[in-house]
């Protein structure tokens, strides 16, 4: 198996550009995380999905966040716009029942 | 609410043991889990203890007191490659997702 599968591996973008990060789980995994994590304030959840469902999201910073999951296999994340406080390393997680996590190689996000 | 802490930074040398604490607040419990994770990659997973006790995995073992809300990663025989950080993780209801603790940064020295 090919685990969690992220893209891009990094983005640089300006202020004000839409960002969407992409996430394809490990096949047969039924839960889905969205985690972001800087020196700060460590690995924070935004939001996760059971079942292709949104269960909590409330970890997203504000309203220019968004997370979709259209199928079973594939999340996306959406910053739409971007600041420069949303750089940060943006990691995707799937499981089997929300235990135990496997997570992608993440998203090294800059905006500038 | 829920709180995870743990030290921020470790040393030790080379064939020594270390002992990363992590003392939890969650407001239900269901199990604990530490995560090693390299500079620059994601988060692997080590252990995971629900009922109280010691739960050894080669030069690894995790111990958990419910009670206490506490737990800790033993690490023995380090080597250089043990060098990264060590995530404490809590879920407080089954099927629910980890709050992580911010993580301890060992460094492990010759």
């Amino acid at each position: 198996d090919a685990g969690v599968i992220q893209s891009p591996r990094h983005e640089v973008t300006e202020m004000g550009q839409e960002v969407t990060l992409r996430c394809k789980l490990i096949s047969g995994h039924n839960s889905l995380f969205w985690y972001r994590q800087t020196m700060m304030r460590g690995l924070e959840l935004l939001i996760y999905f059971n079942n292709n469902v949104p269960i909590d999201d409330s970890g997203m910073p504000e309203d220019r966040f968004s997370a979709k999951m259209p199928n079973a296999s594939f999340s996306t994340l959406k910053i739409q716009p971007s600041e420069p406080r949303d750089s940060a390393v943006y990691f995707c997680a799937s499981s089997i029942g929300g235990e135990k996590l496997f997570f992608g190689s993440g998203t090294q996000l800059s905006v500038l | 609410g829920q709180n995870i802490d743990q030290p921020t930074e470790m040393t030790a040398t080379e064939g020594a043991i270390v002992q990363i604490n992590c003392t939890y607040q969650t407001s239900g419990f269901n199990g604990l889990f530490w995560y090693q994770q390299h500079a620059g990659e994601a988060p692997t997973f080590l252990s995971y203890n629900v009922l109280d006790g010691l739960e050894e995995k080669g030069r690894f073992s995790s111990f958990l007191s419910r009670s206490k809300g506490y737990s800790y990663l033993l690490l023995k025989e380090l080597q250089m490659k043990d060098s990264a950080s060590y995530l404490c993780a809590a879920s407080n209801q089954a099927g629910t997702a980890l709050i992580f603790g911010k993580g301890t940064t060992l460094s492990v020295s010759s």
